[in-house]
């Protein structure tokens, strides 16, 4: 069976802080896709991310950072120089090869205070 | 360029009536989905479809129904709405479903929040 645990429900931080999500998945198959959603308080969702289960290279994207780990099926995500405009829900996801779910964690609520 | 649209965006109804949310997509995305979102329970899988004539529960599909007769169109019915089903509900879909070699992201529709009394 698929997991995503996403064990902070909130996280408060003054703006330019650094802040990491964390996200760890569970999952017996060998090839399987992970994803980072941002739901702003309008409501929409947004795609941030994708990374297989083949490239464990690290991402960064401006002030967005992603660090994936096979050895503790980690999928963390760090924001540097936190923005008020970062404020969010933010969903980690997973689908494996063949299953056809993508299956969500229940969220992590960021609070970026000026 | 449209995107996932999903129709109404708000609705409220009375226990035990129907109804359906539509949801429909114009990038030729083989690979459609329900969500619904409840506080602090994240994003449930309703119902998937792979294609046109296939559909597939999720993990809460009890008191849904789903069709897909066209590439385009994926649309949820509530047949007996009840106080449980209140929650906003949200289509997204994808140019292929999940398989190895390929897998994309899920492109969401606005949502449509829906409340049962």
């Amino acid at each position: 069976a698929q997991k995503v645990t996403q064990a902070q429900t909130e996280i408060s931080v003054v703006e330019k802080e650094d802040v990491t999500l964390d996200c760890v998945y569970e999952t017996r198959d060998t090839t399987y896709y992970l994803f980072w959603y941002k739901q702003p308080p309008s409501g929409e969702l947004v795609f941030l991310i994708r990374r297989n289960s083949f490239d464990e290279q690290n991402e960064i994207s401006g002030r967005y950072s992603w660090n994936f780990q096979k050895s503790t099926s980690s999928f963390n995500f760090t924001i540097t120089a936190s923005q008020v405009v970062d404020s969010a829900v933010y969903f980690c996801a997973l689908t494996t090869s063949g299953t056809y779910k993508y299956i969500f964690g229940t969220g992590t609520r960021l609070k970026v205070l000026a | 360029n449209a995107g996932v649209t999903q129709t109404p965006k708000f609705q409220v109804l009375k226990t035990g009536q129907s109804m359906t949310l539509q949801c429909a997509q114009d990038m030729n995305h083989e690979y459609m989905s329900w969500y619904r979102q409840d506080p602090g329970m994240g994003l449930r899988l309703i119902h998937y479809s792979v294609g046109a004539g296939i559909t597939d529960q999720g993990e809460v599909p009890n008191g849904y129904n789903v069709s897909r007769s066209t590439t385009e169109d994926f649309p949820l019915r509530l047949l007996s709405a009840a106080p449980s089903q209140t929650s906003v509900y949200f289509c997204a879909s994808s140019y292929n479903p999940p398989r190895a070699g390929y897998t994309g992201e899920l492109f969401f529709g606005e949502g449509s929040r829906l409340t049962v009394l």
